[in-house]
């Protein structure tokens, strides 16, 4: 397995812009996580899904926030409209079922830069 | 959720043996202790996880007290290449209790 895929690896954008990070869990995930790590904040989980359903979304930092899961092996993450402070590494994440969120398999992330 | 204390950053020399400790005064009955590492510019990487008394893989050893109020990660012989993040969390095994990461341990290994 090619482990979690996340796209693009570094995406710059101005600000306003609206910015749509990509995500392929491992096959077989029953867990799909997004999270966000600055220097500042460190490790942030933003919204969570088991089996396709968000669970939960309470770390989302605002409306301009989104993310969808479509099927079991595409998940986004949507910024509209980006600002400078969401600069930072989105990491997407995915683990087994019967594991729920202890071991979970990260990507390589994707560091955004708004400006 | 456990609130979780471990030390900002260490150093050691390679070849030494690095115990990294967490605190976690109120774990929950069914809380695990797991660990993670992060190298720079990649992802949190899952080492290892454990109830209690003692866990040992490939990469690392978890030592876990009957209390359970603390547990320690155990690198033996680190190299340049253990240099990274370290990061204790406190949670359940299964379900859909959220993992929470915390500040980590940023261990440096010196030549």
């Amino acid at each position: 397995d090619a482990g979690v895929i996340q796209s693009p690896r570094h995406e710059v954008t101005e600000m306003g812009q609206e910015v749509t990070l990509r995500c392929k869990p491992i096959s077989g995930h029953d867990y799909l996580f997004w999270y966000r790590q600055t220097m500042m904040r460190g490790l942030e989980l933003l919204i969570y899904f088991n089996n396709n359903v968000p669970i939960d979304d309470s770390g989302m930092p605002e409306d301009r926030f989104s993310a969808k899961m479509p099927n079991a092996s595409f998940s986004t993450l949507k910024i509209q409209p980006s600002e400078p402070r969401d600069s930072a590494v989105y990491f997407c994440a995915s683990s087994p079922s019967h594991r729920g969120q202890s071991k979970a398999f990260f990507g390589q992330g994707t560091r955004l830069t708004v400006v | 959720l456990a609130k979780i204390t471990q030390p900002i950053s260490m150093d050691s020399y390679e070849g030494q043996e690095v115990n990294i400790t967490c605190s976690h005064n109120n774990i929950a009955t069914n809380d695990y202790i797991t660990w993670y590492q992060q190298f720079p510019s990649q992802g949190p990487r899952f080492i290892i996880q454990g109830y209690k008394t003692k866990v040992t893989n490939e990469v690392a050893s978890l030592f876990i007290p009957a209390d359970r109020k603390s547990s320690t990660l155990s690198l033996p012989r680190v190299s340049l290449s253990d240099t990274a993040v370290y990061y204790c969390l406190v949670g359940p095994s299964a379900g859909n209790t959220p993992l929470v990461f915390g500040k980590g341990t940023r261990l440096s290994v010196i030549a």
